[in-house]
């Protein structure tokens, strides 16, 4: 298995952009978690689905991030509009079952100017 | 206050030195993990626990449930072990995110 596929991994933009990040978790795995890490506030959950529906979104900072799931190979996490301080890696993670080992992706490094 | 503390923040150490890391957490918990980040940014599981010990090669992981404390030890450790080291908690109550530590950065000089 490829593991959890994010993209991009690098992504600049300007302030006021739309964003939007992709995540492929891994085959057979029903829980999918987005992360995101600064400097300051280390990881932090925004949200993570169950069998592809929202469960927790309380990490969601404001109403300019939202995050889909269409299917169970699919999820984006979207910013509109970008602010610079949305700058930060984001990472999605996916694990089979309600408790067990987290697989995450490469992150996606994002700055917006 | 941080519901899951580190310990040390940093950390330099000789290659072949014991390294051992702590975690307290404040809450109730259903699951323990140990994460490892290398520099370049990815993330690997290393360990989940939630009773007693696990050990995988050179690392071990222990928990004691009634303290809310764990460890995490590196044997003979070499350089390639420097990276930062993440404690992470499931909070009881089945499927859910972890709350995270704010890592420890561990550096092995050859």
């Amino acid at each position: 298995d490829a593991g959890v596929i994010q993209s991009p991994r690098h992504e600049v933009t300007e302030m006021g952009q739309e964003v939007t990040l992709r995540c492929k978790p891994i085959s057979g795995h029903n829980s999918l978690f987005w992360y995101r890490q600064t400097m300051m506030r280390g990881l932090e959950l925004l949200i993570y689905f169950n069998n592809n529906v929202p469960i927790d979104d309380s990490g969601m900072p404001e109403d300019r991030f939202s995050a889909k799931m269409p299917n169970a190979s699919f999820s984006t996490l979207k910013i509109q509009p970008s602010e610079p301080r949305d700058s930060a890696v984001y990472f999605c993670a996916s694990r089979q079952g309600e408790i067990g080992k987290l697989f995450f992706g490469s992150g996606t490094q994002l700055s917006v100017l | 206050k941080n519901e899951v503390e580190q310990s040390p923040q940093n950390l330099t150490a000789q290659e072949g030195e014991f390294i051992t890391i702590n975690c307290s957490y404040s809450v109730g918990i259903s699951a323990l993990h140990w994460l490892q980040q290398h520099p370049g940014g990815g993330i690997v599981s290393l360990f989940m626990l939630s009773s007693g010990k696990k050990k995988h090669g050179r690392l071990i992981a222990t928990i004691n449930i009634q303290e809310k404390h764990s460890s995490l030890h590196i044997t003979a450790s070499h350089p390639r072990d420097s990276a930062v080291y993440i404690c992470a908690v499931n909070p009881g109550g089945g499927a859910d995110g972890l709350t995270f530590g704010k890592g420890t950065h561990l550096i092995i000089q050859p």
